[in-house]
């Protein structure tokens, strides 16, 4: 019954390859995040979905593209990965749009990306 | 960039002690949230304090919250080795200071 559940926990591929990550809560929450974390532990939002829509969109390039097929899934595929995109992602969800309302993130426990 | 700042980056104390962190924003806020993380793990909530609140308790945290100076602390009472984490503040749902890597000494 885990609340925010993310698939694979760990992903080693090679440069050039195309991979997804996956996102589900099922906590009811009508928003949804992911986040990177570098290996200097620096986390910064990558993308948010209030009900499917797109909300935030950081400058992050177009090879990530995150995808909401519904509001308890929010899932990340990354194009023609690259090195630096070697991190942990983290997903997490929260009961409203983010801004202005007072209520916490609940995340997944991260998923580590090699890329080699 | 309007990543904030947190300081000690690392703090190492010994079980039983105080541990105190510290975080400064540039922004504006609604409100101000601590989280922690494990080694290998997601972030879990502890505290969120509102802009228009000054101090808030839970347990052994207590968070202070100064608009005027954009900083908030995290105040962890008697803590234990389990405390051992890394802490950080997030504001406004979307901007995580760099982090405070705590090691509580048994």
């Amino acid at each position: 019954d885990t609340a925010v559940s993310q698939t694979p926990k760990y992903l080693v591929t090679q440069m050039g390859n195309d991979k997804s990550i996956k996102c589900e809560q099922n906590l009811g929450h009508d928003t949804m995040y992911w986040y990177k974390q570098d290996s200097k532990k620096f986390l910064k939002i990558m993308f948010s979905y209030n009900n499917k829509e797109l909300i935030i969109n950081e400058t992050v390039p177009n090879r990530f593209s995150p995808k909401s097929p519904d509001k308890a899934h929010l899932n990340l595929h990354i194009n023609s990965l690259e090195l630096g995109d070697s991190a942990v992602y983290f997903c997490a969800s929260s009961p409203r749009t983010a801004g202005g309302n007072n209520s916490p993130l609940h995340f997944g426990n991260g998923t580590r990306l090699t890329v080699t | 960039s309007q990543q904030g700042e947190e300081d000690p980056q690392a703090l190492s104390i010994q079980e039983g002690e105080n541990a105190t962190m510290n975080c400064s924003y540039k922004t504006s806020i609604n409100n101000l949230q601590w989280y922690r993380q494990n080694s290998g793990r997601g972030l879990v909530h502890l505290i969120l304090i509102r802009s228009n609140e000054r101090e808030k308790h839970s347990g052994r945290l207590r968070v202070t919250l100064d608009t005027s100076k954009k900083s908030s602390s995290l105040l962890i009472t008697a803590s234990r080795a389990a405390d051992t984490a890394s802490y950080f503040c997030l504001y406004d749902k979307v901007i995580f200071g760099p982090g405070t890597s705590l090691s509580v000494i048994p």
